[in-house]
């Protein structure tokens, strides 16, 4: 199994910040990687898909990059709503596997 | 508007049977995998399975094989996750996910479902 590896575990922040989580692959996934937010009690929900294409409807602060093996997820100016934990999943083989969650929190 | 709406809560002793369901609407059935996932309390995501409806081909995570079985009907547009006999470490959300494509190859989850909660007693 391709292992997905996050940091940091969990960030404290302001509103307006920039924030930068990052994801690491045991192996090249090519931009085969997909970010998630999931707000406490709620199902997550896709951000970016393909390393750095943004999800239709999904708020221009959010952006993504990488390839091969290591990615990154940026909120440019981090607003109230975006305080959740964030998930990077590889969709390069199966079983697609998930990092262990950032926590992103005030 | 697509939709995956989830069987609500459930509380079972170990050792009983278990099938949750997860019903799609807005979309054609027949043409996305759908895929469910694993949170147990507190922790991180785990990709359990997924099933292509129109022709119920399914794949497994090794890590499940054997433990779960997924299922799909295609008359009332419905995926299933059973279990023949649960453990109390099942106890967990359990969530579906539609599989999107794009450019042939990359895919990820959207929409997810509400979740099921799972509690499974020892």
């Amino acid at each position: 199994d391709i292992q997905m590896t996050q940091s940091p575990s969990s960030l404290s922040a302001s509103v307006g910040d920039r924030v930068t989580i990052t994801c690491r692959a045991s192996q090249i996934i090519n931009d085969y990687l997909n970010w998630y937010q999931q707000k406490p009690g709620k199902a997550p929900k896709v951000l970016i898909y393909a390393a750095s294409r943004l999800e239709t409807g999904v708020p221009s602060r959010f952006s993504g990059s990488g390839s091969g093996t290591d990615f990154t997820l940026t909120i440019s100016s981090l607003q109230p709503e975006d305080f959740a934990t964030y998930w990077c999943q590889q969709s390069y083989t199966i079983p697609w596997t998930f990092g262990q969650g950032t926590k992103v929190e005030i | 508007e697509v939709q995956l709406v989830q069987s609500g809560a459930e509380l079972k002793k170990a050792g009983e049977s278990l099938k949750i369901s997860c019903q799609a609407s807005g979309y054609n059935f027949n043409t996305y995998w759908i895929t469910w996932v694993r949170q147990m309390p507190g922790k991180g995501l785990e990709w359990l399975g997924i099933i292509y409806p129109a022709d119920s081909d399914t794949k497994y995570s090794p890590s499940f094989q054997g433990q779960i079985t997924i299922s799909a009907d295609k008359s009332n547009t419905t995926v299933y996750l059973q279990w023949s006999s649960l453990k109390a470490s099942d106890t967990a959300m359990y969530y579906c996910a539609r599989q999107k494509f794009v450019s042939g190859s990359f895919s990820w989850f959207d929409p997810w479902g509400q979740g099921t909660l799972v509690t499974v007693s020892s």
